[in-house]
């Protein structure tokens, strides 16, 4: 049972542009969702969160927006720079945390 | 703030031998920690939940037996391999769970490359 998904496992941007990054759940007893940064061989790195009460929060060119009712989310960075690239999973909380499947993003210059 | 070391970062081993990776949490007392398999090309997969004094609670499809997880002090948890098959190969990744019981978060360690011949 896949509780979180991320549908695109991979996304390339342009230097410069929007990235965004999708994320579907079931579960409605998800009470945070949180998105976490991944370089390979090293641990996830907290980005951004956001409360199941919110429909979005904003920190810096990372916005994060809740869509409730079509258990959906999504991460936005713009404007999207080189460093970004890594891979983003996006991250279901209860009492413990459940991620989906990640998306592999690479901004190219 | 909210650091979690975790070693060792690589490990080999022969096939039938057990390992163990430690997971400490340096500047916080983590009485909720957690581990992560992330296979090739895959998801971080939750294994199991570390609870400091009681037994560890599994997910689904998790041998309990094959990890074997402790969680002795409120810095400390560990994840023993047990008799290691090529196919337990894999990253292995702890998390601790910081904060308060209204505002908390996770850090994660470093994680550990597991690779058994």
């Amino acid at each position: 049972d896949q509780q979180v998904k991320q549908n695109s496992p991979s996304l390339s941007v342009q230097e410069g542009r929007i990235s965004i990054l999708n994320c579907d759940y079931t579960n409605s007893m998800f009470d945070y969702f949180l998105w976490y940064k991944k370089y390979p061989a090293e641990g996830p790195t907290f980005l951004i969160s956001i409360s199941s009460i919110k429909d979005k929060n904003e920190d810096g060119r990372f916005t994060v927006f809740l869509n409730k009712s079509a258990k959906h989310l999504s991460l936005h960075i713009v404007p999207s720079q080189p460093g970004d690239s890594a891979v983003y999973f996006c991250g279901g909380n209860t009492d413990k945390l459940i991620f989906g499947t990640g998306t592999r993003l690479q901004v190219f210059p | 703030g909210a650091v979690v070391s975790q070693h060792p970062s690589w490990v080999i081993c022969k096939s039938g031998t057990s390992v163990k990776i430690e997971c400490r949490s340096l500047d916080f007392q983590a009485t909720t920690m957690f581990w992560y398999r992330q296979f090739p090309k895959q998801s971080l997969m939750l294994m199991a939940t570390s609870n400091e004094g009681s037994k560890a609670t599994y997910e689904q499809g998790v041998e309990k037996d094959k990890f074997l997880i402790n969680h002795a002090s409120l810095t400390l948890s560990t994840l023993t391999v047990t008799s290691a098959h090529p196919e337990d190969s894999s990253f292995y990744i702890c998390s601790a769970r910081f904060g308060t019981e209204l505002n908390y978060g996770y850090t994660f360690g470093s994680g550990t490359r597991l690779t058994v011949v």
